[in-house]
């Protein structure tokens, strides 16, 4: 079935630093991919998507692009800020429902 | 802000009793799901629904039972609490899932003893 597959976390970085966080997809079909966030005690909510291959999904100064030959949509931000500490989410879009990766939680230090 | 309201917030209830957590919508959205969150596991999705009436089961949906008799309430009964389903509920609503982002609601924190 379809799946999604996160980096383990923590990952822990110092401002200003470059951040990526993995994550690949196995799916049948063309499915939309997202990136969620949630902040402590708070839900998700949704940080990007790209609907199809090759599509950039951009917000916040983070980016992530669909890559069909990869099967990946990974997470990038060039310059990242205590204010994104948070834990990230990548998910596709099955039938009906979206199905979530594990989450990765992001620490930013001053 | 999307309008979904959960209830309650809290609950701790013990072994073997029934507890039902609500979630309240008042986007008129289609689509409505129920997840749980675990350490280690992410989000984990229970049950949906997809029209009043209209339910189907997710990845962990043993021991849950869902309601939907109008759109703008989505229940999640817990038959008979077990320690295991001891967890943050979150409920979540969309549009169209292939495409609009789902809004969630701010969590139920279910402790059972």
């Amino acid at each position: 079935g379809d799946s999604v597959t996160q980096m383990e976390g923590p990952v822990t970085l110092s401002e200003e630093a470059f951040l990526t966080i993995n994550c690949t997809y196995t799916a049948t079909g063309y499915p939309s991919l997202f990136w969620y966030v949630q902040y402590p005690g708070e839900g998700l909510q949704l940080l990007l998507k790209a609907t199809k291959a090759d599509d950039k999904g951009s917000n916040k100064g983070f980016e992530a692009t669909y890559r069909k030959e990869t099967t990946s949509f990974h997470l990038e931000k060039g310059s990242v800020q205590v204010s994104d500490s948070a834990v990230y989410f990548c998910a596709l879009s099955g039938t009906d429902k979206l199905i979530f990766g594990t989450g990765t939680r992001l620490q930013v230090f001053p | 802000d999307a309008g979904i309201t959960q209830s309650p917030r809290h609950k701790v209830t013990e072994t073997g009793t029934p507890v039902t957590l609500r979630c309240h919508q008042t986007e008129n959205h289609r689509y409505m799901y129920w997840y749980r969150q675990d350490p280690g596991h992410g989000l984990r999705l229970i049950h949906y629904s997809y029209g009043v009436k209209d339910t189907d089961k997710g990845e962990v949906s043993d021991g849950y039972s869902v309601s939907r008799s109008k759109t703008e309430d989505f229940l999640l009964t817990l038959e008979s609490a077990t320690s295991s389903q001891t967890s943050v509920y979150f409920c979540a609503i969309t549009r169209d899932p292939s495409n609009s982002p789902l809004h969630f609601g701010n969590g139920t924190r279910l402790t059972v003893t």
